[in-house]
């Protein structure tokens, strides 16, 4: 696989739940993402992590809040969250920003909020 | 700012004949351009890239992409599909000149290779 894992794979949620999503990755990075990828969308860059300082956030609603521990490990923590947010969530993570280097993904969270 | 463009949503092939799918890009300056593949089920998993250098880039599994800097496109390519290449394809971008690392992606291109 690609050193990325994600947790849970799957997520079904109500709106009034928090819930949190887990990445690590086990490639010495130092940049870690999180991605939201809905169908015939292009991938939306949520957030973005170097060296564990938050270096974007775009214009990502608050119900949606990041946390980055380490160089190895990305939360994404959710809560009253809307139905339009039912997508793959997918992490991510380079050996750092800015960079040339390819992104490796983990292999998502579905996330369904009903 | 920057964008891509995959104007295809399904391409078909049959197995053992030649595959293309295609991408163009906006971006300020000149580029670093990546090809990603999807499974079902599965993140993305890189499969070449371009930052500078031949235009011709060849990559994993037998793919390779062409650089064409006039037609601002980086069309993937295969000689051969095979029915396993079937999959989900993004192209990608990134301007060198921007100090983020965000990477704008394409809406993706279906491959369905028939037997």
């Amino acid at each position: 696989e690609t050193g990325v894992t994600q947790t849970p794979r799957h997520l079904v949620m109500g709106m009034t739940n928090k819930k949190s999503l887990k990445c690590e990755q086990h490639l010495g990075h130092n940049a870690m993402y999180w991605y939201k990828q809905s169908a015939k969308k292009p991938l939306e860059l949520m957030f973005v992590y170097n060296f564990k300082e938050q270096t974007e956030n775009n214009s990502v609603p608050s119900r949606f809040s990041p946390e980055c521990p380490n160089s190895s490990h990305l939360f994404l923590h959710l809560h009253t969250l809307q139905p339009e947010d039912s997508a793959l969530y997918l992490c991510a993570s380079s050996p750092s920003v800015p960079s040339a280097n390819e992104q490796y993904f983990g292999p998502g969270t579905r996330l369904t909020v009903t | 700012a920057q964008s891509v463009a995959q104007p295809e949503d399904q391409v078909n092939v049959a197995e053992g004949n030649p595959l293309t799918v295609k991408c163009t890009y906006s971006v300020s300056g000149n580029p670093y351009l990546f090809w990603y593949v999807q499974y079902p089920n599965r993140g993305l998993q890189f499969l070449l890239k371009y930052i500078t250098g031949d235009n011709l880039v060849k990559g994993s599994y037998g793919f390779e992409a062409e650089f064409n800097k006039s037609q601002t496109s980086f069309h993937l390519k295969k000689p051969s599909a095979l029915v396993s290449d079937s999959a989900l394809y993004f192209c990608a971008v990134r301007g060198i000149q921007t100090g983020a690392n965000n990477l704008f992606f394409g809406t993706g291109t279906r491959l369905t290779v028939i037997p």
